[in-house]
């Protein structure tokens, strides 16, 4: 079984300074992705980043960046240059990779302060 | 980018009525959709996979026979809450694979009220 865990149920940062927002995994699978989506208050759900367990080099997309430690298990999210917009919840998920079950984390809401 | 719609946005009806969801990927053929629940304040739980042409997956403890899912074609699946009652309220959101291990493109959700 999979199983994702993201320990700061909340996260307050200034606008235009970086933010790392935390998420662990248990898997006893040898190939998965991770992925992280954000959730602003109207509810969509917004695919931000991926990162295959096979990937040797951190995902990165814009602002966002996942910082991977495969031996920790570890796949946190950096975001730097806050910007108010970026206020809003977000999961971590994982999933096989050769199938499609997202698990999700209980989430991380994110305050950005001007 | 794929662009997965969902209809309707917001629902508000009596105790005892069916409502319909409905869940289309507009640029992308998705064999896969996933339909799940969430709670305020909390994650999102799976409810049940839709493969097109096929029976739904549910999750255990979802119960089938009140929450009914067709996936008649390659881009639309739906969620029929039958007879929905006040516990039944909640967000509902739909999301389409592009292919295996791809991200899930989500739909806007259904907030589901009923009275």
């Amino acid at each position: 079984a999979q199983k994702i865990t993201q320990t700061q149920p909340g996260m307050f940062v200034q606008e235009k300074e970086a933010v790392t927002l935390d998420c662990t995994y248990d898997t006893s699978d040898q190939s998965y992705g991770l992925f992280w989506y954000k959730q602003p208050s109207s509810g969509e759900m917004i695919f931000l980043i991926y990162q295959g367990s096979y990937d040797e080099q951190n995902a990165t997309e814009g602002r966002y960046s996942l910082n991977f430690q495969k031996a920790r298990k570890s796949a946190n999210l950096v975001i730097s240059a806050s910007q108010l917009g970026d206020s809003a919840m977000y999961f971590c998920a994982m999933s096989q990779t050769s199938g499609s079950r997202l698990t999700f984390g209980e989430g991380t809401q994110l305050t950005v302060n001007p | 980018g794929a662009v997965v719609s969902q209809h309707p946005s917001w629902v508000i009806c009596k105790s005892g009525t069916s409502v319909k969801i409905e869940c289309r990927s507009l640029d992308f053929q998705a064999t896969t959709m996933f339909w799940y629940r969430q709670f305020p304040k909390q994650s999102l739980m799976l409810m049940a996979t839709s493969n097109e042409g096929s029976k739904a997956t549910y999750e255990q403890g979802v119960e089938k026979d009140k929450f009914l899912i067709n996936h008649a074609s390659l881009t639309l699946s739906t969620l029929t809450v039958t007879s929905a009652h006040p516990e039944d309220s909640s967000f509902y959101i739909c999301s389409g694979e592009q292919g295996k291990g791809q991200p899930q493109h989500f739909g806007d959700g259904t907030r589901l009220s009923i009275l």
